[in-house]
């Protein structure tokens, strides 16, 4: 198993260019969450999904979107990207009370 | 608004002490906590979960305490090693699973 993958690990963008930040769990889990971790700061959710087509807004979801249409991939969308969405974004997949994580993308915004 | 809060933010110690992570949150209404591990690059691994009902739970030289009445959790380890040397956060979780983060003990153990 892969685990969880996540591309790419590095990404800069300027201010309003949009992108999309891969995930995908070969664990067959149904649970999948987008957090953003920020210095000083617990990781934050931003969008979480039970189940192919289904999805939901976590704590910060201003300024993200999320599609669900497989239970293996769970992208995420930045739609036109801020400075203030600088950031490291770990995607991960849930088995029961297990949570298992990706390596995290780090995305500049200038 | 559960708030959870890891004290100290670092902390250095010499190799093959015995050392102490806080966790403290603000809402005794979980449904378990968990300890986390992230080394700088990585993803985040699950060292140790400890359900509502429980007290304490281990692994190895890891020990992982939880007092829900004070809202507080410690994670013991025993006979450090320069690789235990990462960041250590903890994180409550709701009913719904939803999880609570702390922001995280950076630990160094000197060789």
């Amino acid at each position: 198993n892969a685990g969880v993958t996540q591309t790419p690990k590095f990404q800069v963008l300027k201010t309003g260019q949009s992108m999309t930040l891969q995930c995908a769990q070969d664990m067959n889990h149904e649970y999948m969450s987008w957090y953003r971790q920020d210095p000083g700061m617990g990781l934050r959710l931003i969008h979480y999904s039970v189940g192919a087509g289904i999805t939901d807004q976590g704590e910060v979801p201003n300024g993200y979107n999320v599609s669900r249409s497989t239970t293996e991939d769970f992208p995420l969308r930045l739609l036109s990207a801020a400075p203030s969405q600088t950031s490291v974004y770990f995607c991960a997949s849930r088995d029961g009370t297990v949570q298992y994580f990706g390596p995290g993308t780090r995305l500049t915004v200038t | 608004k559960q708030e959870v809060t890891q004290i100290p933010a670092a902390l250095s110690v010499p190799e093959g002490e015995n050392l102490v992570l806080n966790c403290s949150f603000t809402d005794s209404a979980i449904y378990n906590l968990q300890w986390f591990r992230q080394d700088p690059g990585k993803g985040l691994t699950s060292l140790l979960l400890i359900q509502s009902s429980q007290r304490e739970q281990t692994s190895g030289r890891l020990n992982a305490s939880l007092d829900k009445s004070s809202g507080r959790s410690t994670l013991y380890i025993a006979a450090s090693q320069p690789g235990d040397s990462a960041t250590y956060l903890c994180a409550v979780s709701d009913s719904n699973y939803q999880l609570i983060w702390g922001a995280g003990t950076k630990l160094i153990i000197k060789p």
